[in-house]
This record gives structure tokens, C-alpha cells and sequence, in this order.
């Protein structure tokens, strides 16, 4: 069981790139999220999906977007990339939740560290 | 939306001191609330949580709190060791019955703590 897959670890783009995290999953799970980690401000969530062909907007989706084509894959891209988006980046997957109130144990991928210059 | 601030930033221990690390939220609609471990170059890791009808949890060493009224939880580290040093983070979630929530937690900003031997 790998858990949660991420890819590439580092990179560094020029402003105006685009690109594309990879994150697969393989505990079958129907939730997976994306978030972004700055210095001192915690994880702040950007997207995230309950299934496949569904996705919806987390608290800093603005230069992102997300697909879900299958349970294990969410992919996150970055669209023009702007130094703002130097962070590292996290992605986690959970499955529904257990009892009431509902908790949720979230696993998360190793991380992508990514520069913007 | 919610929001949760954690205090302090940094704690510094002795090895086999105890160590406190208090969050407080603002949306009493709240109902889930764990605690995550960060290693240094690792993702995220689920070590305790709390459900908002219950007060008080244990496991081995580390216990979390939970002051409804008060809107604020805590996580006690007894008995430090030098292998619990690591970013701590809590969050909360509103985890409905309809499960309309999906796991989306709200992060604070993270504690580093250091047990020096």
C-alpha cells in the first residue's frame, strides 16, 4: 500500500508557466483535497473532490483548477503561474465519514515544494 | 467561514516535561476537531481527535480537551520524548449527519515544538 502519491517533489517554474501536481491515492478512498502550506499560515484548503466527476472549490481556489476523471487521480493545475503561488503543496485523501459527529481521518501525500521566480 | 488560531507558535520543553498547545475556533456549529503531526520533509499525520460530544480523549501520552462553552481545545503531550519534536496543528470541521461537510477542516497555524534531551 503506497498511501498517498505525489509527483514531483520539488520544481521551479517561470512566472507565466503552467503545470500540472500529480496525486493518486490507492486505499480506494472517495475524498481527496488539495492544499496549499505558506510559512507560519497553517494548510489552507483549494480544492477538493468527493468522487469521481466531482469537485468543488475550497477556501483559495483563485490560479488553480482540479479534475477527478477516476477515485485514485486528482490532479491540480496551475494555470500562469504568479510568485503567490510559491508554497508547498499538499494533497490528502480520506474516506466518508465514521460516527456523529462525523470524524474523518485525512492521509496526506509528502508534499510538492513549489518556487514561482 | 471559521476560523482557528493556535497558540503558541514555537515550544521549547525538557524531554519528560509536559507540553500545551491550545487552539480556539470561532463557529460553534463546529463539531470535529483533530490534531495533526508534521515531521520535517513529511505530510501531515492524524495523532488524536475529538468529537464535540465528548470532553476529554486520551492515548498513551497525549490527551486533547475540549471547552465547548469556551469554544477552545487543547492537546497535552505528557512525558515528552525527543522524537515527539514536530509542527502540530489543529482544526475543525463541521461534520453534519447529512455529511454535506466532506472533510473539509480549517487549519490553524501550527506549533513547532522542540524536546530537547
Amino acid at each position: 500500500n503506497a498511501g498517498v502519491t505525489q509527483t514531483p517533489k520539488f520544481r521551479i517554474l517561470k512566472i507565466g508557466q503552467s503545470m500540472t501536481l500529480q496525486c493518486a491515492q490507492d486505499m480506494n478512498h472517495n475524498y481527496m483535497y488539495w492544499y496549499r502550506q505558506d510559512p507560519g499560515m497553517g494548510l489552507k484548503l483549494i480544492y477538493y473532490s468527493v468522487g469521481a466527476g466531482i469537485t468543488d472549490k475550497g477556501e483559495v481556489p483563485n490560479g488553480y483548477n482540479v479534475s477527478r476523471s477516476t477515485t485514485e487521480d486528482f490532479p491540480l493545475r496551475l494555470e500562469l503561474a504568479a510568485p503567490s503561488q510559491t508554497s508547498v503543496y499538499f494533497c490528502a485523501s480520506s474516506e466518508a465519514g465514521q460516527g456523529f459527529p462525523m470524524s474523518y481521518e485525512q492521509y496526506f501525500g509528502p508534499g510538492t515544494r513549489l518556487t514561482v521566480t | 467561514g471559521e476560523n482557528v488560531e493556535q497558540h503558541p507558535s514555537t515550544l521549547s520543553v525538557q524531554e519528560g516535561d509536559s507540553a500545551v498547545i491550545k487552539c480556539t475556533y470561532s463557529d460553534s456549529a463546529s463539531n470535529y476537531f483533530p490534531w495533526y503531526k508534521q515531521e520535517l520533509g513529511k505530510g501531515p499525520q492524524l495523532i488524536i481527535d475529538i468529537r464535540s460530544n465528548v470532553g476529554e480523549k486520551k492515548d498513551q501520552r497525549i490527551a486533547v480537551t475540549l471547552n465547548k462553552t469556551a469554544k477552545h481545545f487543547s492537546l497535552h503531550i505528557t512525558e515528552t520524548q525527543p522524537e515527539d519534536s514536530a509542527v502540530y496543528f489543529c482544526a475543525a470541521s463541521k461534520a453534519n449527519a447529512g455529511g454535506t461537510s466532506y472533510g473539509k477542516l480549517t487549519f490553524g497555524q501550527g506549533t513547532i515544538l522542540t524536546v530537547h534531551p
